[in-house]
């Protein structure tokens, strides 16, 4: 498709289990990003790509939080042992660059852990 | 951690009104600010990227001014119509580490009444 691309849409997990979420960037977009929404706040950033490694994995919370992009393209986040505070929207972006420009974002994918 | 405020955090305007909301940031090492319209169930749209103090963006009914010197940013939509009803999100970027990170407000909610 045309644009960036999420999997699933919504997912309700119990506490404990493990859970992977896909994105598909736009074709030709070399840096991606995960955001998380979590309510009442705005976008808060977890992760950026550039090519196939991690340029930046600040934002991720805690060591149950990982995301690969084997192939430079299509990137899991992958979060282990889910708690009822991972619950959020996880947002995907991809850019030409990992410079300045503007970002396009997927639909984003609705955690709920019970 | 970076506080950026938007303001106010949700209103209503009758359609046929016009509107302005307000993103203030921190303007040391400022370097870019992106507005984005997320619409409910839909991906989040950028609106606007402003890099230059005194810049102003239009697009249709919508526009944007940036003074980087004292870090704010207003968005205006004139004529408001039902679909403009979204939650409008703006996220400065900042020269250094970390430079394609994107630091999101709360964003202002917008309902239109027909």
């Amino acid at each position: 498709g045309a644009g960036v691309s999420q999997t699933p849409s919504n997912k309700v997990t119990e506490k404990g289990k493990y859970v992977e979420l896909r994105c598909d960037p736009i074709s030709g977009h070399t840096a991606l990003y995960w955001y998380r929404q979590s309510l009442g706040q705005g976008p808060e950033f977890l992760i950026y790509f550039q090519g196939t490694g991690a340029a930046d994995d600040s934002g991720l919370p805690n060591d149950r939080f990982f995301a690969v992009r084997p192939e430079g393209s299509v990137s899991t986040l992958k979060i282990q042992r889910t708690e009822r505070g991972d619950s959020a929207v996880y947002l995907c972006a991809s850019s030409f660059t990992g410079g300045t420009g503007e970002l396009f974002f997927g639909e984003g994918s609705r955690l709920t852990v019970l | 951690i970076l506080n950026v405020e938007q303001s106010p955090q949700s209103l209503h305007v009758q359609e046929g009104d016009s509107t302005n909301f307000t993103c203030s940031f921190p303007s040391s090492n400022f370097y870019a600010l992106h507005w984005y319209r997320w619409e409910t169930a839909k991906s989040p749209e950028a609106l606007f990227v402003m890099t230059l103090n005194g810049d102003e963006k239009k697009k249709g009914r919508i526009s944007a001014t940036l003074n980087t010197k004292e870090g704010y940013s207003y968005l205006y939509i004139k004529g408001s119509q039902p679909e403009d009803s979204a939650t409008y999100l703006c996220a400065p970027r900042y020269s250094g580490a970390g430079s394609y990170q994107l630091t999101f407000g709360k964003g202002t909610k917008l309902s239109v009444i027909p």
